[in-house]
């Protein structure tokens, strides 16, 4: 069954404090592995796509990686404004942009 | 370049109505896909629509119904509403270009009571 599982559920970091979330997928024929970030309330916020083992993309604070079954999010130095709720997603089929996506990894920076 | 809206931003409905929540497109985006989340779940895909008709769909029963107008705007319409129907309801646009990202509307918060 194709599933994308994230963890940990919920993370706490002190300001400054760099850590990764993990995101592990079992979709078949991967085509494709999206970040995105969701405020409360609010819809989530295109961060990154990785299409291939070994490809990373960085945007400020942020460093996306990705292997053959799992991609990690990196955050060097957070800051308070860097919590939110971190999701990831793989495309559920070729004919378009319909995502799995996890239940996404809380995270608190703490000033 | 306008963003994805949707309206209405917050909604109260009674067990067993019907409700019909609306969404319009990022400029220049042909696809609109339909995700309900609910509270500390991640989105989970209800349906797309591509030049006005149905384009996949996930495993939602056919009480979830959908609309695509020729300016691409969308609606999501769910019959005989039950409390788990209560959720956070997003729309997101796209291009029809496979692989490709997915740009989300603040959503609408349903409250089933």
């Amino acid at each position: 069954e194709d599933q994308v599982t994230q963890s940990p559920e919920a993370l706490r970091l002190q300001e400054g404090e760099s850590s990764s979330l993990n995101c592990s997928y079992t979709v078949s024929g991967l085509r494709g592995l999206f970040w995105y970030r969701q405020d409360p309330g609010k819809g989530p916020e295109f961060l990154f796509t990785l299409y291939s083992a070994g490809e990373e993309k960085e945007k400020e604070r942020l460093k996306a990686t990705l292997t053959k079954k799992e991609s990690f999010l990196h955050i060097t130095a957070p800051k308070p404004e860097d919590s939110a709720t971190y999701l990831c997603a793989a495309p559920r089929s070729n004919t378009g942009n319909q995502f799995y996506f996890g239940t996404g990894t809380s995270l608190t920076v703490i000033p | 370049e306008t963003g994805v809206t949707q309206s209405p931003t917050h909604l109260i409905k009674t067990r067993g109505q019907q409700v019909t929540l609306r969404c319009s497109s990022q400029s220049g985006h042909n696809t609109v896909s339909w995700y309900q989340q609910a509270l500390g779940q991640g989105p989970q895909f209800i349906f797309q629509y591509y030049r006005e008709e149905e384009n996949g769909r996930g495993n939602f029963p056919p009480r979830f119904s959908g609309l695509q107008f020729p300016n691409y705007s969308s609606e999501l319409n769910v019959n005989a509403l039950e409390l788990d129907d209560s959720a956070l309801y997003l729309c997101a646009s796209s291009l029809q270009v496979p692989n490709t990202e997915a740009f989300f509307g603040q959503g609408t918060r349903l409250t089933v009571v």
